[in-house]
């Protein structure tokens, strides 16, 4: 009931397109749904964060998108650059410290 | 204007050693989390202390493993004779305030990967 599921494991997108990350989680109780970015050899950045009182939320490129009743959340990319190739990963939490993240996505962006 | 620091970047250990990691907070943050990833994997929560307190210990393993934060210097997760499945990137993260409840942001550092040989 802790785990929260991303997939894919890696996805490959051209460059321009739309990047899609998915994660579902089991826990009822968790009230924030952040995203990180990891490049390698670096330390996780939090990206975007959303709280379950809200359907979307968007920043720049990045848009979350949340389905409380599916339990499920994701994190669209738009117009793909070859910057953003790095890992992500969904979390989730009941407060925010104890976060119980993904397993990660890699990502790569064709130019 | 430095983030998070953690040494050392890589670590090499003998089984049986002991192996100790530090972190130094961002400036004027007094809350740290310590996380383990597997490779592959995602971070796994360990320990959030506050300045000479632990705050909670619920994802660190019970024996070889302890952390502090004292009063003056880094926070130090201290692991010892260490055994191969210790391996893994060590991350810490900082928060000027406690992140319970709150939209307080955490800071990760570089991470400290250890290797035990």
């Amino acid at each position: 009931q802790q785990q929260v599921k991303q997939s894919p494991q890696s996805l490959i997108v051209q460059k321009g397109g739309i990047s899609i990350i998915n994660c579902a989680y089991e826990n009822t109780a968790f009230d924030y749904f952040p995203w990180y970015q990891q490049f390698p050899g670096k330390g996780p950045a939090l990206l975007i964060a959303i709280r379950p009182d809200v359907s979307e939320k968007k920043e720049g490129r990045f848009t979350i998108s949340f389905n409380k009743s599916a339990k499920q959340f994701s994190l669209h990319i738009m117009d793909s650059q070859p910057g953003d190739s790095a890992t992500y990963f969904c979390a989730a939490s009941k407060g925010n410290y104890q976060l119980i993240w993904g397993a990660g996505t890699k990502l790569i962006i064709k130019p | 204007n430095a983030g998070v620091m953690q040494n050392p970047r890589h670590l090499v250990r003998r089984r049986g050693q002991e192996a100790r990691l530090r972190c130094s907070p961002v400036k004027g943050h007094s809350h740290v989390y310590w996380y383990r990833q597997l490779p592959e994997e995602g971070l796994k929560f360990m320990v959030y202390l506050q300045k000479e307190n632990i705050i909670d210990e619920s994802g660190m393993p019970k024996e070889r493993f302890s952390a502090e934060f004292p009063k003056e210097g880094p926070s130090i997760l201290r692991i010892q004779q260490v055994v191969r499945g210790d391996s893994a990137a060590y991350f810490c993260a900082s928060s000027p305030s406690s992140m319970i409840g709150g939209n307080t942001e955490a800071f990760f550092g570089q991470g400290t990967r250890l290797t035990v040989v």
